[in-house]
């Protein structure tokens, strides 16, 4: 099983509601990361935090709102989603942000949006 | 009817044959490589990385090859088993770009008993 633990699992929202998904390592990372994957295609990066402050935002629309409380924890808030936002949402991991180590990745939130 | 872009390649294999997926990487500046296996349900899983200063990294039952020249990165799995079955996905990066990995499409290995 993987290190990288997400919650939850499973996320059915309307377009006006607001909720967040979570991620927790305890790994020692310093370097957190979410990325969405649509059906069929490999996942693409969001946003990358490096020493608990946000470094790389991948140009994604405010409705989506990332928070890493701590050097374990990150979140992401979503708030008047399009059901094209529909995805897993995988968080990842590394040692390090320019340390090329691998991502270790969770099992994602399956997202679907009515 | 079918969509472009909505099926994977797919590689079927028997039963004890050895695998390979290949992977055209795009940027000639890449110097770190990554092969992840993704079942169904689950986020990728590392199998095994290389860095640019080599040619092949092995591990148990995997073997990376690296052809710098021709931008060209494999992953070959030997004594393939239905626990193998899964999309493979290789991702390049560059060592001041960090973390940002670049995906590849992804190829399906369906392993046949």
């Amino acid at each position: 099983d993987t290190e990288v633990t997400q919650t939850p699992k499973h996320l059915v929202m309307g377009m006006t509601n607001k909720k967040s998904l979570k991620c927790e390592q305890h790994m020692g990372h310093r370097a957190m990361y979410w990325y969405k994957q649509k059906a069929k295609k490999p996942p693409e990066l969001m946003f990358v935090y490096s020493y608990e402050k946000l470094s790389i935002n991948e140009s994604v629309p405010s409705r989506f709102s990332p928070e890493c409380p701590n050097s374990s924890l990150l979140n992401l808030h979503l708030h008047a989603l399009q059901p094209e936002d529909s995805a897993l949402y995988l968080c990842a991991s590394s040692h390090g942000e320019f340390y090329n180590s691998p991502l270790h990745f969770g099992n994602g939130t399956r997202l679907t949006v009515t | 009817g079918e969509s472009v872009g909505l099926h994977l390649p797919t590689l079927s294999v028997q039963e004890g044959d050895n695998s390979i997926i290949n992977c055209a990487y795009s940027n000639s500046a890449s110097d770190y490589f990554i092969w992840y296996k993704q079942e169904s349900g689950k986020g990728p899983q590392f199998i095994i990385d290389i860095r640019s200063n080599m040619d092949k990294r092995q591990g148990q039952r995997v073997t990376v090859l690296l052809n710098k020249t021709v931008k060209h990165l494999s992953l070959q799995i030997a004594a393939t088993q239905p626990g193998d079955s899964a999309v493979y996905f290789c991702a390049e990066t560059m060592n001041n770009a960090g973390n940002m990995l670049t995906f590849g499409g992804g190829t399906r290995l369906m392993v046949k008993p």
